[in-house]
């Protein structure tokens, strides 16, 4: 059973180049997220989606876009990458608002 | 002020020892909570949830106040293996979205 599956692992890019993160996950869960995490910051919400179909901002969306691609999929687009952007994104999935929620294992950005 | 607060520690605590972790909410319309374990470099993983009566999972107890909006987190007979960041989650917002606090950081000593 794979849970949540993200990549890359691993991405160095320069200043204003572009990329999608991609996540998928093989639970039939309703619900998806992307996070950031920063030394000493936690998780932060970028974008969530409750629904196939539906997607809404959380706590820090600039500079990103999402699609919800199909109940599986959920991916993360960095239009013009910067440094500020350097982070560990982490995708996660879960049934429902009382129900655990799995993560993938991570994406390590690096924006030079 | 985020959501979800809680004391970032570092807690260093020696082997055997009790230690208790608090976190503090400010969405009242919040309903679930849980406690979540990051190892170092690591994804979060689910430590437990936590219920308004309480629940206990070993030497792991949960306990969630909602008249003062907090919930805990109590270690008992800690282990070296215990050594993680503890991350305390709520739901909040329209589509009751999972808000983490920034995390607590333990270290058991030997």
């Amino acid at each position: 059973n794979a849970g949540v599956t993200q990549t890359p692992k691993f991405q160095v890019l320069k200043t204003g180049q572009s990329m999608t993160l991609q996540c998928a996950q093989d639970m039939n869960h309703n619900s998806m997220y992307w996070y950031r995490q920063d030394p000493g910051m936690g998780l932060r919400l970028i974008y969530y989606s409750a629904s196939e179909g539906t997607t809404d901002k959380g706590e820090v969306p600039n500079g990103y876009n999402v699609s919800r691609l199909n109940k599986r999929e959920f991916s993360l687009r960095l239009e013009s990458a910067a440094p500020s952007q350097t982070s560990v994104y982490f995708c996660a999935s879960h049934a429902g608002p009382s129900t655990e929620a799995f993560f993938g294992q991570g994406t390590r950005l690096t924006v030079v | 002020r985020k959501e979800v607060e809680q004391d970032p520690g570092p807690f260093n605590v020696p082997e055997g020892a009790t230690v208790a972790f608090n976190c503090t909410y400010s969405n009242s319309a919040s309903q679930s909570f849980f406690w979540y374990r990051q190892d170092c470099r690591k994804e979060p993983k689910l430590l437990m949830s936590v219920y308004s009566s309480g629940n206990e999972d070993g030497r792991f107890t949960a306990q969630l106040n909602r008249a003062s909006q907090y919930i805990s987190l109590l270690i008992r007979d800690s282990k070296l293996s215990d050594s993680a960041t503890y991350l305390c989650v709520g739901n909040s917002g329209s589509a009751r979205q999972l808000t983490f606090g920034s995390g607590t950081q333990l270290t058991v000593l030997p």
